[in-house]
């Protein structure tokens, strides 16, 4: 059965700081993963998602890495701002394609400092 | 830009009555879902659909829990006799085969949720 953690569970920087989000699954035959963003009450954002061929993506602030093989992705984000304070949720899709649901990590709370 | 909505953004029910909690999916997708997110908790998948029938299901989708596409456009979840452990925020989410290449993304679209509160 799939697990994904991430690590850490809440992290607290200054404004301006460059920082790093880690996320690790056990079961490497995945389709893609897709790092979300929650606020408080609300629904998901869909950020980025990578497909299983891939290494990376960008968009804007926001790099995403995958490292299928040992199961690992990290989101990076550059020039952090007071807007990027919310919960980043991590998701694998299995490798069966389809109508798939994802397996979801419990996500990082990330606060930033004005 | 299309989104998905869901109704009513909060329902409060009493234990063993039935809930139907609505979505409308992103016109153009043909894949549809259903995941809930106890408070604390994970998002947990409960169920997909496509081509108007249950094409996956986790253990937590047990008989209490129904999908129905009624029409062209909603997406229901049914809950015919509510627990206390059914509070939970409840997400209806939609894909559809986009890529280049015949790599297809199934990229899900999530909706704001529905806070169900069981008393």
């Amino acid at each position: 059965k799939q697990e994904v953690t991430q690590i850490p569970a809440a992290l607290s920087v200054p404004e301006g700081e460059n920082l790093v989000l880690n996320c690790s699954f056990t079961d490497s035959a995945i389709y893609n993963l897709q790092w979300f963003r929650q606020d408080p009450g609300k629904g998901l954002t869909s950020l980025l998602l990578i497909q299983s061929s891939q290494r990376e993506q960008t968009s804007g602030r926001l790099n995403a890495s995958l490292d299928k093989s040992s199961g690992r992705s990290t989101l990076y984000i550059a020039a952090s701002q007071p807007g990027d304070s919310a919960t980043y949720l991590c998701a694998v899709r299995p490798l069966r394609g389809g109508a798939d649901g994802l397996t979801f990590g419990k996500g990082t709370h990330l606060i930033i400092q004005p | 830009e299309p989104e998905v909505t869901q109704t009513p953004s909060h329902q409060v029910t009493q234990m063993g009555q039935e809930v139907i909690l609505r979505c409308v999916p992103i016109s153009n997708h043909l894949y549809f879902y259903w995941y809930r997110q106890i408070l604390g908790q994970k998002v947990e998948f409960l169920v997909s659909f496509y081509n108007n029938e249950i094409s996956e299901k986790s253990e937590i989708f047990d008989d209490q829990f129904s999908v129905e596409r009624p029409d062209g456009s909603n997406f229901t979840l049914k809950i015919r006799s509510t627990k206390l452990e059914d509070s939970a925020m409840y997400f209806c989410a939609s894909s559809w085969s986009s890529g280049t290449g015949g790599r297809w993304t199934y990229e899900q679209y999530f909706g704001p949720g529905t806070r169900l509160t069981v008393t």
